[in-house]
């Protein structure tokens, strides 16, 4: 299994910052996940983060946007940039079982509310 | 793109009964899973069942695959008030190697005391 820290739990940011969320793994891991919850909503994948390269992004997000870093085979940072109302939403970042199972392991997500 | 897509949206019952929940893809897959989420907090995983299997139990949790019309369904038993969550399927994106999950829209359960 994995734990996963990832922080802060919630933040209420005006518009037009940024918020920068950090997720800690207990084990190394390959590939981490972030995920976007729109209120009610399911989860939608932002990007995947790889260490060593360039996130790769999915359709409707952007790097200048949501800049992810990922400076080694435990941590993975994701910002939101510039941020506005229909920013609120709750992040999560996510692994696959470092152990090679295909159970997905979550953080507890990060509630932003953008006013 | 949203890949499964639960039924129903919410389902509301008493204690003790029992709530199946539906949920139906698109592509092909390696296993499909299921996943419970408590208030908006991180997602745990529940049960896996694997695209050469038909049925799987896990304590109170029955998972049942038709990979013919590409649904799952998950039934508790005897529910608690503390099954209370949303949960959710989600799929691979049937090849190899990491990939990311892929998950339907949940269905939020409530259990009355």
């Amino acid at each position: 299994s994995a734990v996963i820290s990832q922080k802060p739990s919630r933040d209420i940011c005006q518009r037009g910052t940024s918020l920068t969320i950090q997720c800690q793994v207990d084990s190394q891991v390959t590939m981490m996940f972030w995920y976007r919850q729109q209120p009610g909503q399911s989860l939608t994948l932002i990007a995947t983060a790889n260490q060593g390269s360039e996130a790769t992004y999915e359709s409707g997000f952007v790097i200048d946007k949501f800049p992810i870093s990922r400076p080694n085979l435990t941590f993975s940072t994701l910002t939101v940039s510039n941020m506005s109302p229909e920013d609120s939403s709750i992040y999560l970042c996510s692994v696959e079982d470092p152990f090679g199972g295909t159970e997905a392991f979550f953080g507890q997500g990060t509630r932003l509310t953008v006013v | 793109s949203q890949q499964g897509e639960e039924d129903p949206q919410a389902l509301s019952i008493q204690e003790g009964e029992n709530a199946t929940m539906n949920c139906s893809y698109k592509t092909s897959i390696n296993n499909l899973q299921w996943y419970r989420q408590n208030s908006g907090r991180g997602l745990v995983h529940l049960i896996l069942i694997r695209s050469n299997e038909r049925e799987k139990h896990s304590g109170r949790l029955r998972v049942t695959l038709d990979t013919s019309k590409k649904s799952s369904s998950l039934l508790i038993t005897a529910s608690r008030a503390a099954d209370t969550a949303s949960y959710f399927c989600a799929t691979d994106k049937g090849y190899s190697g990491n990939t990311p999950l892929v998950f339907g829209k949940g269905t939020r359960l409530s259990v009355i005391a």
